[in-house]
């Protein structure tokens, strides 16, 4: 079985700090994602990554980055948290275009 | 601009019961829809998927119907079971594109009760 994992369930930071959301998949996936999840608004996509040293924004990247160093670790960052990116973060990896998304089980951000 | 509408939010079925989750997407080159299942505290896992060359799929308890002419898609779940309460998320994408095309609902609770 496929597994993502995230690095930390719960986190609780202050504004304007630097935040590091980390992920790691051991099935040697070559696509990996980040999502957030609020509800009523299901999940809309922050960035992706098709290849080490590869990003590509998705639907609501401002205020966010991403590292990926390594084929297994996909990283976010957020430069400064705000208020507004309190949420909860998925991180996703695939093997090939279209097959199924892989799931960690996400970290629950609180930025105070 | 939501390109895919679900509904309901929220869903209460007695055990043994139909559940049924309807979503409508808007754009016609649309031609992957798969649906998630989310247990608490745990992420998204691909439940069923349908291709729009077939009508219906069915998969156990687990069946989606799809009406290509009205654009929609709905998720049934029969016999309902208290272990079946989860969120469910309906998605939509084109395959020659790769899931970060990939447009997902805005998710429905379902919560069986005994």
């Amino acid at each position: 079985d496929v597994k993502v994992t995230q690095s930390s369930r719960y986190l609780v930071k202050r504004t304007g700090e630097k935040v590091f959301l980390e992920c790691v998949q051991d099935m040697d996936h070559e696509n990996m994602f980040w999502y957030r999840q609020d509800p009523g608004l299901g999940l809309r996509l922050i960035y992706f990554s098709y290849d080490v040293k590869m990003k590509e924004k998705g639907d609501i990247p401002e205020g966010y980055s991403v590292s990926r160093e390594k084929k297994e670790r996909f990283s976010l960052i957020l430069e400064s948290a705000s208020t507004n990116q309190t949420s909860m973060y998925l991180c996703a990896s695939s093997s090939v275009p279209l097959s199924p998304l892989h799931f960690g089980n996400g970290t629950r951000l609180t930025v105070t | 601009q939501q390109q895919v509408k679900q509904s309901p939010q929220s869903l209460i079925v007695q055990k043994g019961g139909i559940s049924i989750i309807n979503c409508a997407y808007e754009n016609t080159a649309f031609d992957y829809f798969p649906w998630y299942q989310q247990f608490p505290g745990k992420g998204p896992a691909l439940l069923i998927a349908i291709r729009p060359d077939v009508s219906e799929k069915k998969e156990g308890r687990f069946t989606i119907s799809f009406n290509k002419s009205a654009k929609q898609f709905s998720l049934h779940i029969m016999d309902s079971q208290p272990g079946d309460s989860a969120t469910y998320f309906c998605a939509a994408s084109r395959t020659n594109f790769g899931n970060e095309k990939l447009t997902f609902g805005t998710g429905t609770r379902l919560t069986i009760i005994p």
